[in-house]
């Protein structure tokens, strides 16, 4: 079956430390992935997308960055954490074509920069 | 690149009334795709509805329809019989190619 794991639930990270998000698929093969962040009481930012390995779409300069070393895996990084990188970070994968495409989203992982 | 905009920060129906959601968006594609999504308290992302640009007919889901407005670049959410269960943030999206985005999203209060 299809499925998309994200950890951790939640991460409290200072000021100035390194990040690291995985996001794994299962159920497909070469997908199209998305980190998107949602800051409190706001809409969804889209961050990065993948459509293959290697492949990064970067949407927002930021300290924050994208890997996808294997087909099914999707990381988000920073080397330096900042207090505005805060939010609710979710990965998502889109599956099927036509009508019977979906985008299925990981549980995602609360930041908080402290 | 293409945007979303949500106008209505906030929204609020009685139980059992209608309720539109509004959305427009930006784009120079022709070939694209347009979703509504519901984020309830859980923050899982729910697919609502979808609708294909190339179709003339607007797509209907059980008490959830879209009314697209192609040339306008508008396509809003309404929601019949709104139920308890129907509060949520809701997101309209647009999706060409591999890019996917949304708009920053409805808050749907339902009053008993």
């Amino acid at each position: 079956s299809q499925t998309i794991h994200q950890w951790p639930a939640t991460l409290v990270q200072p000021v100035g430390s390194p990040l690291s998000l995985e996001c794994t698929v299962e159920g497909t093969s070469n997908p199209n992935l998305y980190w998107y962040r949602q800051a409190a009481g706001r809409g969804l930012q889209l961050l990065f997308y993948s459509v293959g390995i290697g492949q990064i779409s970067s949407e927002v300069p930021q300290n924050l960055s994208a890997s996808r070393p294997q087909d099914r895996q999707f990381i988000l990084s920073s080397k330096k954490l900042l207090l505005s990188d805060s939010g609710f970070y979710l990965c998502a994968w889109r599956a099927g074509t036509g009508y019977n495409e979906k985008l299925f989203f990981g549980s995602g992982t609360q930041l908080s920069v402290l | 690149a293409q945007t979303v905009t949500q106008s209505q920060p906030e929204m609020s129906v009685q139980e059992a009334e209608t309720v539109t959601l509004s959305c427009t968006y930006d784009t120079s594609e022709s070939d694209y795709y347009l979703f509504w999504y519901k984020q309830p308290p859980s923050r899982q992302m729910i697919l609502v509805i979808r609708q294909e640009a190339y179709k003339q007919q607007n797509a209907t889901e059980n008490r959830f329809s879209v009314n697209f407005q192609k040339a306008a670049k508008s396509f809003s959410l309404k929601i019949s019989d709104s139920q308890l269960g129907d509060a949520a943030m809701y997101f309209c999206a647009y999706r060409s190619a591999a890019d996917m985005r949304f708009g920053a999203g409805t808050r749907l209060t339902v009053k008993p």
